[in-house]
């Protein structure tokens, strides 16, 4: 089973509209962490924001924010007013605690396209 | 921020050849590196974790004898694909990550091709 999952391949939003990023886990670690990156064409890999499975608050981070529902596993990424530069691939990726080595596992990605 | 470095960037080499990939966190000591690849137009895939000073653990389907990985220092890890074929032609990418934290700083990425 995937252990991450973005049900989006692709979507185009509208520049100074906001986005939402899908994102679905699945994992019976009660420790874990969900991140989001950014990779716009050049290839590297831009850490956006990060949650906690502990964390109580969602997290937020300038334009971006993390709308986290534990009960639901999922994990989706808001972009608030969107920008032309904000058109890149987005992957969410899941950290398991020490017994798993915490490592990262991703998501198949979205592509955001913003339009002007 | 914590930066990590990659080179070389770009990397041409003809089938059959061995090429070394180097990752270096320049700012802070990591204790562990991860090396994934990606394919065009899909997502990361880890090959294998290193630990400072002990031997990698790869992942399952990984072939160690063909991507040997050292980390010989807190600062510096390389991955070196050994007999190159054209189908390991892809984006190889690091990251690294300090003690007792949960952040991957990830490098630029090294793209290779074989001939």
């Amino acid at each position: 089973a995937q252990k991450i999952t973005q049900t989006q391949p692709g979507m185009f939003v509208q520049e100074k509209e906001a986005v939402t990023l899908d994102c679905t886990y699945d994992t019976s670690d009660p420790s874990y962490g969900l991140f989001w990156y950014k990779q716009p064409s050049s290839g590297e890999m831009i850490f956006l924001i990060y949650q906690g499975s502990y964390d109580q608050q969602n997290a937020t981070e300038g334009r971006y924010s993390l709308n986290f529902q534990k009960a639901r596993k999922s994990a989706n990424l808001v972009i608030s007013a969107s920008q032309l530069g904000d058109s890149a691939m987005y992957f969410c990726a899941m950290r398991e605690g020490e017994a798993a080595g915490n490592k990262l596992t991703f998501g198949g990605g979205t592509r955001v396209l913003v339009k002007p | 921020g914590a930066v990590v470095s990659q080179h070389p960037s770009r990397v041409i080499c003809k089938s059959g050849t061995s090429v070394k990939i180097e990752c270096r966190s320049l700012d802070f000591q990591a204790t562990t590196m991860f090396w994934y690849r990606q394919f065009p137009k899909q997502s990361l895939m880890l090959m294998a974790t290193s630990n400072e000073g002990s031997k990698a653990t790869y992942e399952q389907g990984v072939e160690k004898d063909k991507f040997l990985i050292n980390h010989a220092s807190l600062t510096l890890s390389t991955l070196t694909v050994t007999s190159a074929h054209p189908e390991d032609s892809s984006f190889y990418i690091c990251s690294a990550r300090e003690g007792g934290t949960y952040e991957q700083y990830f490098g630029p990425g090294t793209r290779l091709t074989v001939t």
